[in-house]
């Protein structure tokens, strides 16, 4: 059964800093998903990442995915306010199916 | 831009009472599904769809039941709702050409 951790679940931090949300996950898997959501909104596709290696980068969030290690990182470099709202990462199941079973989600503040 | 929309944001409804949630997708594709959403647990995949009049039970499919009879729409059903159903529902689709899963706005019920 496939299974996906997320840690921390709650992140605080101050504008400028750098911090690291971890996403792993328990058995093969060659698609992972980060989604953002807004409080009271929907998902929002941040990225999909599709082979072992891939990295990508939107703006001041970069992930990377290690198929080996079974870990995805979502990387938030000197953080604005605006990137305040609660991520999830997802894996697919079976690939091209987009089974995607879930994180906890990480709740994320940013304060001035 | 793709859209998946979802008839209503918020719904209140009576233990025992049948119910509907629909979505409607405006991408012409083959995927479709339902998760529901509580705090801490994530997205949960309730069922899915591949095809018109195929469905298949995700991860969490007590208590509910699915119908598509047209490729753009997909229906939620709670046979007779309960208040642990009381949730946010969010409807996606998909496929697998585009690697991406896109999510409607979310149904918030309440089963009082």
């Amino acid at each position: 059964e496939l299974k996906v951790e997320q840690n921390p679940l709650f992140l605080s931090m101050q504008e400028g800093k750098n911090y690291t949300i971890y996403c792993n996950y328990s058995t093969t898997s060659d698609r992972l998903y980060w989604y953002r959501q807004d409080p009271g909104k929907s998902l929002e596709s941040l990225f999909v990442l599709l082979s072992n290696g891939a990295v990508k980068q939107e703006g001041r969030l970069m992930a990377s995915l290690d198929t080996k290690a079974r870990l995805s990182t979502l990387h938030i470099t000197a953080a604005v306010h605006d990137l305040s709202a609660t991520y999830f990462c997802a894996v697919d199941r079976l690939e091209g199916a987009q089974k995607l079973v879930f994180g906890q989600g990480t709740r994320l503040t940013i304060n001035p | 831009d793709v859209k998946v929309t979802q008839s209503s944001r918020y719904l209140v409804k009576r233990t025992g009472e049948k119910v509907f949630l629909e979505c409607v997708q405006d991408m012409d594709h083959e995927n479709m599904f339902w998760y529901r959403q509580d705090p801490g647990l994530g997205l949960r995949l309730i069922y899915f769809s591949y095809d018109v009049k195929m469905k298949e039970k995700g991860d969490i499919p007590e208590g509910y039941s699915v119908s598509r009879e047209k490729k753009e729409r997909f229906s939620l059903i709670l046979e007779s709702a309960s208040t642990n159903q009381t949730s946010m529902y969010l409807c996606a689709g998909g496929d697998s050409l585009n690697t991406e899963a896109f999510f409607g706005q979310g149904t918030r019920l309440t089963v009082v």
